[in-house]
């Protein structure tokens, strides 16, 4: 929604490669999240971006997960020897500051399936 | 740490019944509260906030009223339709950067 784009909007992968996920935000929201949605675990936090840095990595799972911003926009989460346990949507969002005056905006997500 | 608790799905209604979807919230400081809904194949939609006690968030026939003393955020609506049809996810946050704490979801689905 509202112009916040990721890419790709599903992926099939075996278990064990590496994949990419993108994020292109509204130009000007400096503000960004990764969540990941998975059954019986509802929406989890990730990992929060202002600018390029990352101030709160705290829902990273693990290390085999990472995620960097370049420019201010573009963001990618990149899974290294993916697990079957992996398989969720993974969605993106920002905001311009502050928030929460200012709404967050979400984008359709990218469905990961690990077989 | 924080937490949001939303009744469980799926509600089935028929059109123009009254929808109330419960959401209770713990939270250490002050949180802003929100409704989020997710259509089917479409993404997270914000549908409403409040980011103080007594707030009332509103929009496209939905309310929901911030609720310190009880620590409610319970979402109606007067007359669903089943364009209402949807995942509705109440949520938190409580710091500046505005990370959300997310409930599990309840699916509404709304028959004609």
């Amino acid at each position: 929604g509202a112009g916040v784009s990721q890419s790709p909007s599903n992926k099939v992968t075996e278990k064990g490669k590496d994949v990419e996920l993108r994020c292109d935000p509204i130009s000007g929201h400096t503000a960004l999240y990764w969540y990941r949605q998975s059954l019986g675990q509802g929406l989890e936090f990730l990992i929060y971006f202002q600018g390029n840095s990352a101030p709160d990595k705290s829902g990273l799972p693990s290390d085999r997960f990472s995620a960097e911003r370049t420019g201010g926009s573009v963001s990618t989460l990149t899974i290294q020897r993916t697990q079957q346990e992996d398989s969720a949507v993974y969605l993106c969002a920002a905001g311009r500051r502050p928030i929460p005056g200012n709404t967050i905006y979400f984008g359709e997500g990218s469905w990961l399936t690990v077989v | 740490g924080d937490s949001v608790t939303q009744m469980e799905g799926p509600v089935t209604l028929s059109e123009e019944a009254f929808l109330t979807i419960n959401c209770t919230y713990t939270a250490t400081g002050y949180p802003s509260l929100f409704w989020y809904v997710q259509y089917p194949g479409e993404g997270l939609q914000l549908l409403l906030k409040a980011t103080k006690a007594d707030d009332k968030g509103s929009n496209k026939g939905f309310e929901a009223t911030y609720r310190k003393e009880t620590t409610s955020f319970h979402l109606e609506k007067g007359s669903v339709q089943v364009s209402d049809s949807a995942v509705y996810f109440c949520a938190l946050t409580t710091d500046s950067w505005g990370k959300l704490q997310f409930g599990a979801g309840t699916q509404v689905v709304v028959t004609p």
